[in-house]
């Protein structure tokens, strides 16, 4: 069985700041890890995926995510916070590239002030 | 363009109906999904569909229903068996060989 954890349900940040929001995992397999971005009232967008290859995963609108094996986690950061990024995250696993299902983390709004 | 489109983007239903939902998408995708989103608890997956002519229940599916007679479209059924209907509504889809599933714009479904 496959399981995320979201540490934060909210992070604030002023626009300019570094943003950072956690993600654990819990997986039986060689996970595939995604963040996926869903702002008010919006279906989901695929900001970055991770699938085995480089640890580091670069995304769309300046968010990367590293993969840490040891520490089972995902993080995803972004190193100048703008007033757009202000949204739901939600860090999702999947275990294998067939048709098996995804599993979402709660989400964290992140909140982001002038 | 290629992409997933759901209606309608509202919908209100009085309690004892039965309602429809759309999900049609042009990706050439086999597999589609539906999920239910409450505030605070994440994407909770209803029903999927690996193939057309089948389906495979998800984590909730008490009280809904879907077809898949096409590999375009997937419908969901609301019925007034679910107890607490009201919610936003997400359909995705995937193609074989990819991992990341590719989400509509979502229906927003109230209970009056």
């Amino acid at each position: 069985a496959q399981s995320v954890t979201q540490l934060d349900s909210h992070v604030s940040v002023s626009e300019g700041t570094p943003v950072l929001l956690r993600c654990n995992y819990s997986s039986s397999y060689s996970p595939s890890l995604f963040w996926y971005v869903q702002h008010p009232n919006k279906g989901l967008q695929l900001l970055l995926k991770y699938t085995s290859a480089a640890t580091l995963v670069k995304g769309i609108n300046g968010f990367e995510a590293e993969f840490k094996k040891s520490e089972t986690s995902f993080h995803l950061t972004k190193p100048s916070a703008h007033m757009s990024d202000a949204a739901e995250y939600f860090c999702v696993v999947s275990s294998d590239s067939g048709y098996s299902t995804l599993t979402f983390g709660k989400g964290t709004m992140l909140l982001v002030s002038p | 363009d290629g992409g997933i489109t759901q209606s309608p983007k509202y919908l209100f239903r009085k309690e004892g109906q039965n309602v429809t939902l759309s999900c049609e998408q042009n990706l050439n995708h086999d597999a589609m999904y539906w999920y239910r989103q409450d505030p605070g608890q994440g994407l909770r997956l209803i029903y999927y569909s690996q193939i057309v002519n089948d389906f495979q229940k998800g984590d909730i599916a008490e009280g809904y229903s879907v077809s898949r007679e096409k590999k375009e479209s997937f419908p969901l059924t609301v019925t007034s068996a679910q107890k607490n209907p009201t919610a936003f509504y997400l359909c995705a889809s995937k193609g074989l060989g990819y991992n990341e599933q590719f989400f509509g714009p979502g229906t927003r479904l109230t209970v009056l």
